[in-house]
């Protein structure tokens, strides 16, 4: 069991808005900050957002990150298909002294 | 370009140990740190710990302690990660990745390939 919760899966329609929670504690998103990572099949992860809100070089601005106390999201506007895959927050924890991730999340578009 | 570029796969009895590595391009060595990623099949993604080359210290997630040994060689640019007592939940694709966007370096921003190890008598 991941110690920061994200739901196993989301959907949404093409166009759509959707967002994506990540649910933690004190030590670890209430202290530091998210980041976010796309994987498509067979390929190593990507970093989507970093520090709670920021966008790498390259990445659209269609998709947007927040934090709230302990709770972090991920937010994909115009939802494309290729938006379908597995993302997974992150954040340092200062109780266990390492990075951990959520469980992951699968989107589907419909 | 700068990239990482890792070992192949690897098959390996249970019991035994594995070392896999990770070469860095260009000189992204000097000035961050590396960390190791693994993911099961099927599975999410798990951090085993990192290393600093430039101060050679290692951190080790607990889930990890005792069994994983991570190096950095700076002169050729090479981490290491080294598992050992390897048993069936080992199964998993290995990751190096380096976080250079932030000062704390734990956002991601490079990855090697990654390297299957399969675990099996």
């Amino acid at each position: 069991q991941s110690v920061l919760t994200q739901p196993p899966s989301a959907s949404g329609t093409p166009g759509q808005r959707v967002t994506i929670s990540c649910s933690g504690s004190t030590s670890n998103i209430g202290s530091n900050t998210v980041n976010w990572y796309q994987q498509l099949p067979g390929t190593a992860p990507k970093l989507l957002i970093y520090s709670n809100n920021r966008r790498p070089s390259g990445v659209p601005d269609r998709f947007s990150g927040s934090k709230s106390g302990t709770s972090a999201s991920l937010a994909i506007s115009g939802l494309q298909s290729e938006d379908e895959t597995d993302y997974y927050c992150a954040a340092w924890d200062d109780s266990l002294n390492g990075v951990i991730f959520g469980g992951g999340t699968k989107l589907t578009v419909l | 370009q700068v990239q990482l570029v890792q070992s192949g796969a690897e098959v390996k009895k249970p019991g035994s140990s594995v070392k896999v590595s990770c070469k860095a391009s260009g000189d992204i060595f000097s000035n961050y740190g590396v960390n190791w990623v693994r993911q099961a099949p099927g599975q999410g993604l798990e951090w085993m710990g990192g290393i600093v080359p430039m101060f050679g210290t290692a951190n080790y997630a607990q889930k990890f302690q005792g069994r994983v040994t991570i190096t950095a060689d700076e002169s050729t640019s090479t981490a290491y990660m080294g598992l050992s007592t390897l048993r069936s939940e080992d199964t998993a694709v290995y990751y190096c990745a380096i976080g250079r966007i932030t000062p704390t370096g734990d956002a991601f921003d490079m990855w090697g390939q990654g390297t299957m190890v399969t675990v099996s008598s």
